[in-house]
């Protein structure tokens, strides 16, 4: 079974600068997708960011990208020039490739909450 | 954003009674999951479906049952509440695997008393 771990409970940042939040994750299988959720206040989980594990390229998202290890099984979330509306949990979660029992479930991280000071 | 509704938002139950939350969609999606998501814990999945009438056990699954008779709808029953199952509880559609997004409902906070 896979597992998504987020060694970080809480980080804070000031507004304007960067900060990274960090995700390790363990599986055996060589293919497969990690993403990043925000949950804002609202409880409302949003979709910031994916990569495929095939894809050496880290993904980019405006001010979110990512380290993506894949031989570490890494896979870190750097937001630049932090906003106020940036405040959020934030979950790493692994997905497996399309297929057989798949199904497209998502393993989830325990979660980071970030605050950003004025 | 994908259509799904959670009902209700928001629910006190005392334990041993039987509790159904519904998850309602708009978007046709094949795949549908409940989550819940407990501090420290993430989200962890319960129960999710590939069709109609086709669901299976997530990692979470004690205490819980699900059934989906259309491909809109999605509930989850806890036969007899306990208060280990005061959570938050999400639903979830995609319309495939893989790298599709998935799309999340407001969530559900059930309180057991």
């Amino acid at each position: 079974a896979q597992t998504v771990t987020q060694s970080q409970p809480e980080m804070s940042v000031q507004e304007a600068e960067t900060v990274t939040l960090s995700c390790t994750y363990d599986t055996s299988e060589s293919d497969y997708y990690l993403f990043w959720y925000k949950q804002p206040p609202s409880r409302q989980m949003i979709l910031v960011i994916r990569q495929e594990a095939y894809k050496q390229q880290n993904a980019t998202e405006n001010r979110f990208s990512v380290n993506f290890q894949k031989a570490a099984k890494s896979f870190s979330l750097k937001i630049s020039d932090s906003q106020l509306g940036d405040a959020a949990m934030y979950f790493c979660a692994y997905r497996r490739l399309a297929g057989g029992t798949s199904y497209g479930k998502l393993t989830f991280g325990q979660g980071t909450i970030l605050t950003v000071h004025p | 954003d994908a259509g799904i509704t959670q009902s209700p938002r928001h629910k006190v139950t005392e334990t041993g009674t039987p509790v159904t939350l519904r998850c309602h969609q708009t978007e046709n999606h094949r795949y549908m999951y409940w989550y819940r998501q407990d501090p420290g814990h993430g989200l962890r999945l319960i129960h999710y479906s590939y069709g109609v009438k086709d669901t299976d056990k997530g990692e979470v699954s004690d205490g819980y049952s699900v059934s989906r008779s259309k491909t809109e709808d999605f509930l989850l029953t806890l036969e007899s509440a306990t208060s280990s199952q005061t959570s938050v509880y999400f639903c979830a559609t995609s319309a495939g695997q893989g790298n599709t997004e998935a799309f999340f409902g407001q969530g559900t906070r059930l309180t057991v008393v």
